[in-house]
């Protein structure tokens, strides 16, 4: 069993839909990130939490330490949100810190 | 603006070449990662660096070797590339328990 499990695996949505993607993962950790890889490659860290709620411009995140589980959601979603979500955590103990990795949710939103 | 980059976006080897790739953070950054990315299996460490001369096996380092000389600059070598090295390369960095930056990628094809 992965460590960190995304779903859904693929999102279709049409522009201006709110948009929930989920992460659970099953370690102890210290923090989680979600990041976003547009096509071409790049990956950008979108968010890094540890506890509560955090806002950038239309993304939210959200962590649930309790249950394991964290949500990335995109309000008013646009073509240009398209490309893959990956969520990652930072386990106790784990080695140096290193990334435990999802594999990710591709998000396609139709105009 | 935290800067990684790399020193390759598409790289095109024959089986048995030696392969360097290379990576250079601006940010003084102490840790150092490389990964590869293919489809279906997310992406996996090979190696990291948490300070100069320093290195650590990942998760997959067979095939691969690293050297980090100086504090900016983290390579990835390939002693003799084989088909399936055929992969994206990502490199990463950032200072302990921050945020994650990574490079644009190089996306290896071994012939």
């Amino acid at each position: 069993k992965n460590e960190v499990e995304q779903s859904p695996q693929n999102l279709t949505a049409q522009e201006g839909e709110f948009i929930t993607i989920n992460c659970s993962y099953s370690v102890g950790i210290s923090a989680l990130h979600w990041l976003q890889q547009h096509p071409g490659g790049g990956i950008v860290s979108l968010f890094m939490l540890s506890s509560g709620k955090k806002k950038h411009g239309r993304l939210i995140a959200t962590i649930n330490i309790q249950e394991k589980h964290s949500s990335l959601h995109i309000t008013a979603s646009h073509p240009r949100d398209s490309a893959v979500y990956i969520c990652a955590v930072i386990s106790y103990g784990g080695s140096q810190g290193n990334l435990i990795f999802g594999k990710g949710t591709k998000l396609s939103v139709k105009p | 603006d935290v800067k990684v980059t790399q020193s390759s976006r598409y790289l095109v080897k024959r089986t048995g070449e030696k392969v360097f790739l290379e990576c250079v953070q601006d940010m003084d950054h102490e840790n150092m990662f490389w990964y590869r990315q293919d489809p279906g299996l997310g992406l996996r460490l090979i190696y990291f660096s948490y300070d100069v001369k320093m290195k650590e096996k990942g998760d997959i380092p067979e095939g691969y070797s690293v050297s980090r000389e100086k504090k900016e600059r983290f390579s990835l070598i390939l002693e003799s590339a084989s088909t399936n090295q055929t992969s994206m390369y990502l490199c990463a960095s950032r200072l302990p328990g921050g945020e994650q930056y990574f490079g644009p990628g190089t996306r290896l094809t071994v012939t």
